[in-house]
């Protein structure tokens, strides 16, 4: 079992450019959630999927931050014109969701730097 | 305030020592995870718990649901301990995590 693969590990992209992050969540397991991590806002939920439909994007940006789920393998997060302030680690991460156990088990990140 | 307050920010501790971590939280949370975050940014669970009280090994964990607040006690500390330890917690089972601002710990020899 290799985990949750996020890719690419980092990303550099210049303002204005898009910038897309794939998250592959542990095989069988029907939830996905992405979270970003700033020194200033610490460790906050963006959005998350179950059985690949959307349940709550309360976290995103309103502008910009789109995710999708199009089948159990894989989960994307689009930022489209990227700022500095987008600059963060995206944090993927998938549960079972089984009535024994919802915890949640995290990729390893994608640093994005935003020049 | 904060849905989730977590203290101490910063910890240090030397080779030996036993101490401990506490999260508050404003509202009910159904479940808690502790999470270890190693230099590499890697966040690696510690415990997963709905109710109740966990140990493994040198650390310990109990959340107590009603009373809004989990605990993370570490015995014996070791120099691989240092890092940083996050506690979140769910409102429902299945539900997003809310992270809590993280103790910054440090062992010395």
């Amino acid at each position: 079992n290799a985990g949750v693969i996020q890719t690419p590990r980092h990303k550099v992209t210049g303002k204005g450019q898009e910038a897309t992050l794939w998250c592959e969540p542990i095989s069988g397991h029907s939830a996905v959630f992405w979270y970003r991590q700033t020194i200033v806002q610490g460790l906050e939920f963006l959005t998350y999927f179950r059985n690949q439909a959307p349940i709550d994007d309360s976290g995103m940006p309103k502008e910009r931050f789109s995710a999708q789920m199009p089948n159990q393998s894989h989960s994307t997060l689009k930022i489209q014109s990227t700022q500095p302030q987008d600059s963060a680690v995206y944090l993927c991460a998938s549960s079972r969701d089984w009535a024994s156990s919802y915890e949640q088990y995290f990729g390893p990140g994608t640093r994005l730097t935003v020049l | 305030g904060m849905p989730v307050e977590q203290n101490p920010p910063a910890l240090s501790l030397y080779e030996g020592a036993d101490s401990g971590l506490r999260c508050n939280f404003s509202t009910t949370m159904k479940s808690v995870q502790w999470f270890q975050q190693n230099h590499r940014g890697r966040l690696i669970t510690l415990f997963y718990l709905a109710q109740g009280t966990k140990e493994n090994g040198r650390l310990k964990s109990t959340f107590n649901s009603k009373e809004r607040y989990s605990t993370l006690h570490i015995k014996d500390a070791q120099l691989e301990d240092s890092g940083t330890y996050f506690c979140a917690g769910s409102r429902n089972m299945g539900y997003k995590l809310t992270f809590g601002t993280g103790t910054s710990l440090l062992v010395d020899p």
